[in-house]
């Protein structure tokens, strides 16, 4: 089964307005942490954004922010007032646990390619 | 700033190669990852490291090989390199202990011919 789902593969948004980007996770540990990367055309992963699983509020970072729904297991992320440059795939990740006492590594979702239009 | 460097941005081999990729950071990170991306499958992790000379194999391991001579630098290894292969491959590296941070390099574009 998926660790990450990321169900739209593509999406559309006008410029100013605002996306969500939706991601669910699957895992059976207390402790997880979620984060979202933007790729751009370039290639580099660019770390936009990170919720831990015991944070009581929903993570911010400038016009991201983390819709975090536990219960659901639910962590879309939203992006405000959307730019020409958001343009890009956006990747939602998990790193659950500890992996031989050390950090573990992240679980990739397939991404999503946003497509921002003037 | 954190800075993950790649040896090469794009890399044209042939069949039956041997192929090397380099990742280095400057920030003293106990961890580093390699992964690799392909369309519609998103990342994934091919082997880590947590410290010197410790490696662990991560989920697409057969056909690569790693080695960490040195914190700074976790290099990734095609014994023979073949067509599958073909593939982006990024680097990582992030903190033991710190769980709300992975940086990646720019990554490495390898076509295998």
């Amino acid at each position: 089964a998926q660790k990450i789902t990321q169900t739209q593969p593509g999406m559309f948004v006008q410029e100013k307005e605002a996306v969500t980007l939706d991601c669910t996770y699957d895992t059976s540990d207390q402790s997880y942490g979620l984060f979202w990367y933007k790729q751009p055309s370039s290639g580099e992963m660019i770390f936009l954004i990170y919720q831990g699983s015991y944070d009581e509020q929903n993570a911010t970072e400038g016009r991201y922010s983390l819709n975090f729904q536990k219960a659901r297991k639910s962590a879309n992320l939203v992006i405000s007032a959307s730019q020409l440059g958001d343009s890009a795939m956006y990747f939602c990740a998990m790193r659950e646990g500890y992996y031989g006492g050390s950090q573990g590594n992240l679980i990739f979702g397939k991404g999503t390619k946003l497509s921002v239009k003037p | 700033d954190v800075k993950v460097t790649q040896s090469s941005r794009y890399l044209v081999k042939r069949t039956g190669e041997k192929v090397f990729l380099e990742c280095v950071q400057d920030m003293d990170h106990e961890n580093m990852f390699w992964y690799r991306q392909d369309p519609g499958l998103g990342l994934r992790l091919i082997y880590f490291s947590y410290d010197v000379k410790m490696k662990e194999k991560g989920d697409i391991p057969e056909g690569y090989s790693v080695s960490r001579e040195k914190k700074e630098r976790f290099s990734l290894i095609l014994e023979s390199a073949s067509t599958n292969q073909t593939s982006m491959y990024l680097c990582a590296s992030g903190l033991a202990g710190r769980w709300n941070e992975q940086f990646f390099g720019p990554g490495t574009r390898l076509t295998v011919l």
